[in-house]
């Protein structure tokens, strides 16, 4: 079955304890991207790649780290995260930008 | 810089209503504009697309309406059920860019 997987599914952390998102599709994809989701705001991309060893900010970058060292799987970091970073986080990927974007289901963090 | 606007951000209809969901862009070099749909829980998932060489595309119950000269691009449901109820995203990218870039949602309730 063609999907894009997330885990962990829901996090509940504390303030300045690094944690990893991964996030892996198994459609062959050449682009990949994080999306965070918050009320009112949309779906604000993070950081985006558009193949191996290929990665670009998004429009709100600040306190995430991303690494593309397969072509499979994207990997969202958090060094240090801050209680603003409580959100909705979605891994997405598709063939090109004009393609259809596949969504993962979601991670829901939680930064206390 | 919200550069493609949703409105509204919520909507309530009745079973067999027409649903409209309105968004307006402002970077002329955007020639792709896709809307998905969100259920609770759920990832987005790509629902219809449309390029500016139309101004209109429809599938099933589900229809775009495209006014390139006014920068606007809207959602017909018709027929609205129940089961349509979900948040809905417009979004934009161009064959150019490298990114697509999405609306604020509309959260859509159908009452029975």
């Amino acid at each position: 079955e063609a999907q894009v997987t997330q885990n962990p599914r829901y996090l509940i952390t504390v303030t300045g304890k690094k944690l990893t998102v991964t996030c892996s599709q198994n459609m062959n994809h050449e682009y990949m991207s994080w999306y965070r989701q918050d009320p009112g705001l949309g779906l604000r991309q993070i950081y985006y790649s558009m193949n191996v060893e290929v990665t670009d900010k998004g429009d709100v970058p600040e306190g995430y780290k991303v690494s593309r060292k397969e072509k499979r799987n994207f990997p969202l970091i958090l060094e240090s995260p801050s209680p603003n970073q409580t959100s909705l986080y979605f891994c997405a990927s598709s063939h090109g930008t004009l393609g259809e974007q596949f969504f993962g289901p979601g991670t829901r963090l939680t930064v206390l | 810089q919200q550069q493609v606007k949703q409105s509204p951000q919520s909507l309530i209809v009745q079973k067999g209503g027409i649903s409209i969901i309105n968004c307006a862009y402002e970077n002329t070099a955007f020639d792709y504009f896709p809307w998905y749909q969100q259920f609770p829980g759920k990832g987005p998932a790509l629902l219809i697309a449309i390029r500016p060489d139309v101004s209109e595309k429809k599938e099933g119950r589900f229809t775009i309406s495209f006014n390139k000269s006014a920068k606007q691009f809207s959602l017909h449901i018709m027929d609205s059920q129940p089961g349509d109820s979900a948040t809905y995203f417009c979004a934009a990218s161009s064959s150019s860019g490298d990114k697509l870039t999405f609306g604020t949602g509309t959260r859509l309730a159908v009452r029975p």
